[in-house]
């Protein structure tokens, strides 16, 4: 059973390019969190998603940044017009209530 | 919303003492408390995780403590060894809402 997968590991945007971050949660997990890491902090919650339906987006900028997972397929976390302030690492968890969240190895995005 | 409150930041302890990283949470309501643990350039990775209905947890070395009339939990660290050194969060979740991390505690095991 695969754990979390997220892709790319590393991506380099120059500042306004779109950045399109992927994340295939664990087999059977249809709960999905994504988190923000700048360096030397801790992991900032941005946005909690079902299959099909967003359920908390509290802690996503509502300008430039959307995430969406669909029915088939991995979730997504856009980041448009990207800017220097946007590098960090995104890391994304999967879980199926009761279990436990699992998380994936990042994205770390640098914006030059 | 929840507020997850993490102590210490930094830890340095000599090889084979035991170490003790708390947490505090605000709401009431949660039930569910994971430990993870962060190597560099690496995802945080579950160690151990307690719920609600139990008052302590222990696994090999480590152990894990919840008071829930005081809301706080803690993290047991025994014997502890250099690749033990890693960022450890605490974290909160009432069934159905996300994770809320505490801001994280560097340990650093001196050989």
């Amino acid at each position: 059973n695969a754990g979390v997968m997220q892709n790319p590991r590393h991506l380099v945007r120059r500042r306004g390019q779109e950045a399109r971050l992927r994340c295939s949660p664990m087999k059977g997990h249809s709960h999905v969190y994504w988190y923000r890491q700048l360096p030397e902090e801790g992991l900032k919650f941005m946005v909690y998603l079902q299959k099909e339906n967003i359920i908390d987006e509290s802690g996503m900028p509502k300008e430039r940044f959307s995430a969406e997972f669909p029915k088939e397929g991995p979730s997504i976390l856009r980041i448009q017009q990207v800017v220097r302030g946007d590098s960090a690492a995104y890391f994304c968890a999967s879980c199926e209530f009761p279990t436990e969240a699992f998380f994936g190895q990042g994205t770390r995005l640098t914006v030059v | 919303g929840e507020n997850v409150e993490q102590h210490p930041s930094t830890l340095s302890v000599q090889e084979g003492d035991s170490a003790v990283i708390k947490c505090t949470y605000s709401d009431s309501a949660s039930n569910y408390f994971p430990w993870y643990k962060q190597e560099l350039g690496k995802g945080p990775q579950l160690i151990i995780d307690i719920r609600s209905n139990v008052g302590e947890k222990k696994d090999q070395r480590i152990a894990v403590t919840l008071n829930k009339t005081a809301k706080h939990f803690s993290l047991h660290i025994t014997e502890t060894q250099p690749e033990d050194s890693a960022v450890y969060f605490c974290a909160a979740r009432y069934e159905g809402n996300m994770l809320t991390f505490g801001g994280g505690t560097r340990l650093m095991v001196k050989p």
